[in-house]
């Protein structure tokens, strides 16, 4: 296993076009987060998944933002008519957590998409 | 609400002991995490504390928790060039929503 996995590296887009984004957690983890982090900030919470089921999303997350996670393993961020506002690093992380009362979670980063719009 | 916050940076010279500051606001966080990131990369986690402990060693890590004043600590001995990175402090209640500070540049000078 080889960690959390997150393509493209770098995206480059214009404003007004749509980029999709691809995050492979850790094998067996159920939990999978994304999160966006811009320069001089922590990350900041954008979604989450228990398995396949989105269970929560930040009032961050505009309507031209979309998460899938469609069978319980990969996922995609899509983001539609991108904004220069839009720029920043995508994180993904996962989490091998199954207890839903549990309170200890330790997350798993990828090294993130960086995402560029000019 | 939530809120987590830390000094941005912090220079020591290698060899020194290095000490990040971090306060919370959620007085319910039952977990406090100390993340590293190195650049280009993302983040790593370096250990965590469970808040009815005072202190936790591991290594050359320490991290200190004062749950009175919602201050958290992480304390690292003998700094090396390699320990050059961003420090966030991270707080957890129950669910699953872990919060980040802004992060901590640590300049490790030799």
């Amino acid at each position: 296993d080889t960690g959390v996995s997150q393509n493209p590296r770098h995206k480059i887009t214009k404003r007004g076009q749509n980029v999709t984004f691809r995050c492979d957690p850790i094998s067996e983890h159920n939990r999978l987060y994304w999160y966006r982090q811009t320069l001089g900030q922590g990350p900041e919470f954008l979604t989450y998944f228990q398995n396949e089921a989105q269970l929560e999303k930040s009032r961050l997350l505009s309507d031209r933002f979309s998460a899938e996670r469609p069978k319980g393993s990969f996922s995609t961020l899509e983001i539609q008519r991108t904004e220069q506002g839009d720029s920043a690093m995508y994180l993904c992380a996962s989490s091998p957590v199954w207890d839903s009362e549990a309170t200890n979670e330790k997350l798993f980063f990828g090294s993130g998409t960086q995402l560029s719009v000019l | 609400g939530e809120d987590v916050e830390q000094s941005l940076f912090l220079s020591v010279r290698e060899g020194d002991s290095s000490v990040i500051n971090c306060t919370y606001t959620d007085s319910s966080s039952t977990y406090l995490y100390w993340y590293k990131q190195e650049p280009g990369a993302g983040l790593q986690l370096l250990t965590y504390i469970f808040s009815n402990m005072d202190m936790k060693q591991d290594q050359r890590l320490t991290v200190l928790l004062n749950k009175k004043d919602k201050h958290l600590s992480l304390r690292i001995a003998d700094t090396q060039t390699g320990d050059s990175a961003i420090y966030f402090c991270a707080e957890k209640e129950g669910g699953f929503k872990t919060i980040f500070g802004a992060g901590t540049r640590l300049f490790v000078k030799a």
